[in-house]
């Protein structure tokens, strides 16, 4: 138990559906991050948050849309994917972003995303 | 260049064996190095850190770091069928002016057999 919470665990959608990936840190962190995992490849990171401000978006369509009302909580919603975007998506949470900090990220458990 | 390389493996060592996972990257102003284990189906768990040039031994687990060769290791000592799983390293790099992100590499597959 890393104190970074996700649900749902598992999800499985059609590609007109829409549906939204909850994240939950109890760590005091002030940045968030969506990862994606896909099978062979690297860990992509998609979308940072510090302080609730948006920092980075790593050219992700537009169909994945983050949402970060406060330093604990961060959403993503899905709208009309596609089946290669099936994979792990990983929220992580730091203390922040701040260069010459040594912290990390921890993970939360992810969640399965399966696009029929 | 890919930033951060690992051998995806799969890297087989016996029971009770020293295990050495290896790690280079690109960026020469790379501040901070991660070693992260994931089991199969699992998120990624931080299991050493080190931010200078050396050693840092922590129980069972070494890292390794030589800024100049631009190289980061991991050694298992004593592998135990528990420690069979997927060994992400990764590097802490400058992405703006006051901010900076963990890129990872794809992973080692470590087995370790009885």
């Amino acid at each position: 138990e890393t104190g970074v919470t996700q649900t749902p665990r598992h999800l499985v959608m059609g590609m007109t559906n829409k549906k939204s990936l909850k994240c939950e840190q109890h760590l005091g962190h002030n940045a968030m991050y969506w990862y994606k995992q896909s099978a062979k490849k690297p860990l992509e990171l998609m979308f940072v948050y510090n302080f609730k401000e948006q920092t980075e978006n790593n050219s992700v369509p537009s169909r994945f849309s983050p949402e970060c009302p406060n330093s604990s909580h961060l959403f993503l919603h899905l709208h009309t994917l596609q089946p290669e975007d099936s994979a792990l998506y990983l929220c992580a949470s730091s203390q922040e972003l701040w260069t010459g900090r040594s912290d990390t990220q921890y993970f939360g458990p992810g969640t399965r995303l399966t696009v029929l | 260049q890919k930033e951060v390389e690992q051998n995806s493996g799969p890297l087989s060592v016996p029971e009770g064996a020293i295990a050495s996972l290896n790690c280079t990257y690109s960026d020469r102003g790379s501040q901070s190095f991660f070693w992260y284990r994931q089991y199969s189906g699992k998120s990624p768990e931080l299991i050493m850190s080190i931010y200078s040039n050396g050693d840092k031994e922590d129980g069972r687990f070494t890292a390794q770091l030589n800024k100049a060769s631009q190289y980061v290791s991991l050694l298992i000592r004593d592998s135990q069928p528990s420690d069979s799983a997927t060994y992400l390293c990764a590097v802490k790099t400058l992405y703006t002016g006051t901010a900076s992100k963990l890129t990872f590499g794809t992973g080692t597959r470590l087995q370790v057999t009885l």
